[in-house]
């Protein structure tokens, strides 16, 4: 079982440039979440989907777009890369009972370094 | 506005003693309320978590506490050891919500 999948693992971006980040999980998890860290931070949601066709605007949608074709991947867009976009972001997907985040832990993705210059 | 806050970032502990995470919230919405622990270069994966129906929840060595009048849950770890040393996250949820609020973490070291 490859749980959630992250691709690339490191890129780094000229200011402007545009690139997807993507995600695939393969456990049937209706829930995906896309998160950055930045150092000596915590982890920001960016956007959500509670399921195929449904997105959701998180806490920093700014700069970014999601889309949820399929239950297994949630790619994330970025348009005009920009310096404040350099972190690290996260993929994750959970399965909650009732609708509940809290009682259904999420899944990671081992991350993808993003470096933009 | 930091709904879940670490006010640690960093803590080093013995092996063999306990070591102690705190977290605080402001939320009085909250009603779940999450571990998660991550190495370098990894995600972070789900530790021990804990409702608002309840004041403690153990697993093994690991055991929160959560005080509701306070607003304050903490992680105790019970002894010690070397593998435990990685960045631990506090996160939070209320009942009808599809999304976990994160804290900034605390690095614990756990020295031989």
């Amino acid at each position: 079982n490859a749980g959630v999948t992250q691709t690339p693992k490191f890129r780094i971006l000229k200011i402007g440039q545009s690139m997807t980040l993507q995600c695939t999980q393969d456990m049937n998890h209706n829930y995906m979440y896309w998160y950055r860290q930045d150092p000596g931070m915590g982890l920001k949601l960016i956007y959500y989907s509670v399921g195929a066709g449904i997105t959701d605007k998180g806490e920093v949608p700014n700069g970014y777009n999601v889309s949820r074709s399929t239950t297994e991947d949630f790619p994330l867009r970025l348009e005009l890369a920009a310096p404040s976009q350099t972190s690290v972001y996260f993929c994750a997907s959970s399965y909650p009972q009732d609708g509940t985040a809290g009682n259904s832990p999420l899944h990671f993705g081992n991350g993808t370094r993003l470096t933009v210059t | 506005d930091q709904q879940v806050k670490q006010n640690s970032p960093s803590l080093s502990v013995q092996e063999g003693r306990i070591s102690i995470l705190n977290c605080d919230y402001t939320n009085s919405m909250f009603d779940y309320f999450l571990w998660y622990k991550k190495y370098p270069a990894e995600g972070p994966t789900f530790l021990i978590s804990i409702s608002s129906i309840k004041d403690k929840n153990e697993d093994g060595r690991f055991t929160v506490f959560l005080n509701k009048s306070a607003k304050h849950l903490s992680l105790h770890i019970v002894p010690s050891q070397p593998g435990d040393s990685a960045v631990y996250f506090c996160a939070a949820s209320g009942t009808s919500g599809s999304r976990l609020t994160f804290g900034e973490g605390t690095q614990l070291t756990v020295n031989p």
